[in-house]
C-alpha cells in the first residue's frame, strides 16, 4: 500500500532564506508524485508532479523536488522564501489501482517571516 | 487551462435542510470528479469518486444516502448534503481528471465550498 509522510507539520523561515519540506513516501511500485499548496480557505493547487522522467522536477513559483528512490524521499525546496509562499503544503502519491485516487500527506504549514 | 469551479463558494443553512454543491470543469472534459472534505488544519479525506454516468463509489465510513453524488455529464457533478446537521460543517473541495491526457492521474482543485449548518 502507497503512504505519504510529511516530516514537519511547521516550519518557518525568514524572507529570502531557502525553504525545505520534507516528505517520504512508501510505495511497492515507482509513483506518480506530487506537491499541491493550499492558501487558506482556498482549494489546492498543483506545484509540481514526479512521474519517473527525471528526478528533479521544477514546478511553478519557483518550487522544485528531487526524487531520491534510494531514501524514498521527494522534499519540496525553493532558493529564496517570499511572503506570499506562506500557506499549507501536500506532498501526494497517487494511488496504484485505476481510479487514480490520492494519498494526502498530513500537510506542512510554512510560515515566512518579514 | 484545467480550471476546476465550485459553487456556492459558501453557505450557511439551517440543520435539517438539504443543501448542494456544484463542481464544474471549465475548460475540459473530466473523466473522473472526487469530492473531499477537510476539517480545520487537517490534510484532505476522500469520500467518494464519481465517474461520468455511473454511481459513483464512497469511500468507507462515509453515508452515501446522506452525501448524495451525480455526475451527469463530463463537466459537472453534485454533491448534495442532505438533511444536514451541525456535524457536517466542514470544507468541502472537488477535484477532476482529465478524459483525454495520459496523466490522467492529476486531478485539478475547485476552490473549496465552505458549508456552516447552524
Amino acid at each position: 500500500a502507497q503512504s505519504v509522510t510529511q516530516l514537519d507539520s511547521h516550519v518557518s523561515v525568514s524572507e529570502g532564506t531557502p525553504v525545505l519540506l520534507r516528505c517520504n513516501y512508501s510505495s511497492s511500485y515507482s509513483p506518480s508524485l506530487f506537491w499541491y499548496v493550499q492558501h487558506p480557505n482556498k482549494g489546492l493547487q498543483l506545484l509540481l508532479k514526479y512521474t519517473s522522467a527525471a528526478t528533479l522536477v521544477k514546478g511553478i513559483n519557483g518550487f522544485e523536488a528531487e526524487f531520491k528512490k534510494s531514501e524514498t524521499s521527494f522534499h519540496l525546496t525553493k532558493p529564496s522564501a517570499h511572503m506570499s509562499d506562506a500557506a499549507e503544503y501536500f506532498c501526494v502519491v497517487s494511488g496504484m489501482d485505476s481510479s487514480y485516487k490520492l494519498i494526502f500527506g498530513s500537510g506542512t504549514r510554512l510560515l515566512v517571516r518579514p | 487551462g484545467a480550471v476546476v469551479s465550485q459553487h456556492p463558494s459558501r453557505v450557511i443553512c439551517k440543520s435539517g435542510t438539504s443543501v448542494k454543491i456544484e463542481c464544474r470543469s471549465l475548460d475540459f472534459q473530466a473523466t473522473t470528479m472526487f469530492w473531499y472534505r477537510q476539517f480545520p488544519k487537517q490534510s484532505l479525506m476522500l469520500m467518494a469518486t464519481s465517474n461520468e454516468g455511473s454511481k459513483a463509489t464512497y469511500e468507507q465510513g462515509v453515508e452515501k444516502d446522506k452525501f448524495l453524488i451525480n455526475h451527469a455529464s463530463l463537466t459537472l457533478s453534485t454533491l448534495t448534503v442532505t438533511s444536514a446537521h451541525p456535524e457536517d460543517s466542514s470544507f468541502y473541495i472537488c477535484s477532476a481528471s482529465h478524459r483525454v491526457l495520459k496523466s490522467s492521474d492529476t486531478q485539478y482543485f475547485g476552490p473549496g465550498t465552505r458549508l456552516t449548518v447552524l
